[in-house]
């Protein structure tokens, strides 16, 4: 069954570094998602992204963060500078095919700012 | 904007009996969709079921049926035949489909104990 990935399943960081999280999506599936979701919490949306630009951001994806499909394969989410706060598990989900709607998560990757 | 409320923290059922969740959300859109995640101790976000807000059957996917009462704006989750591979966090999540965000619950930590 296709499924999601994402590298690094783990990153350690320090606070002001750039990291940028990498997820390829299922092979046919052409609408994409961040999400985060800090220790303890629920899941919180971040941005959604189809035909090469963002089609919805959230309050927490401001300038710090950015997307890019930079291959045509690869879906990446870059933080600029990051901060403590940024220390979450972030989950990349692509949906389309027959069933559009349906998002469909990756295992996730699994930031720490130190 | 969505908000959407699971109002169990935490439960706990036998195995082998039925529980349900609840979660009730706020929506002004017509027509949406809404899912149930599971998510287990490995944090991986598995979809569980999901249903049409159109469509007025109540969705089944074999032990998990939904309880979906559009104008109480509910939708809960009932697991029958519990076992233990389902004791994990359930999140209740509705979206307005393609190209959006799906605004979660705070979830609903569930133990089957045996």
């Amino acid at each position: 069954e296709p499924e999601v990935t994402q590298t690094p399943s783990h990153q350690v960081t320090q606070m002001g570094q750039e990291v940028i999280l990498r997820c390829v999506p299922i092979s046919n599936h052409l609408y994409f998602y961040w999400y985060r979701q800090i220790l303890g919490q629920k899941v919180e949306f971040l941005v959604s992204f189809y035909n090469n630009e963002i089609s919805e951001k959230s309050e927490i994806f401001d300038d710090q963060f950015s997307v890019e499909r930079p291959d045509g394969s690869n879906f990446t989410l870059k933080i600029r500078s990051t901060k403590l706060e940024d220390s979450a598990m972030y989950f990349c989900a692509t949906s389309g095919g027959v069933d559009q709607e349906t998002q469909y998560f990756g295992p996730g990757t699994r930031l720490l700012v130190l | 904007a969505q908000t959407v409320t699971q109002s169990q923290p935490e439960m706990s059922v036998q195995e082998a009996e039925t529980v349900t969740l609840s979660c009730t959300y706020d929506t002004s859109e017509s027509n949406y969709y809404l899912f149930w995640y599971k998510q287990p101790p490995s944090r991986q976000m598995i979809l569980v079921i999901r249903q049409e807000a159109y469509k007025q059957q109540n969705a089944t996917e074999n032990r998990f049926s939904v309880n979906f009462q559009k104008a109480a704006k509910s939708f809960s989750l009932k697991i029958s035949d519990s076992q233990l591979g389902d004791t994990a966090m359930y999140f209740c999540a509705p979206s307005r489909g393609n190209n959006n965000d799906m605004r979660f619950g705070a979830g609903t930590r569930l133990t089957v104990k045996p």
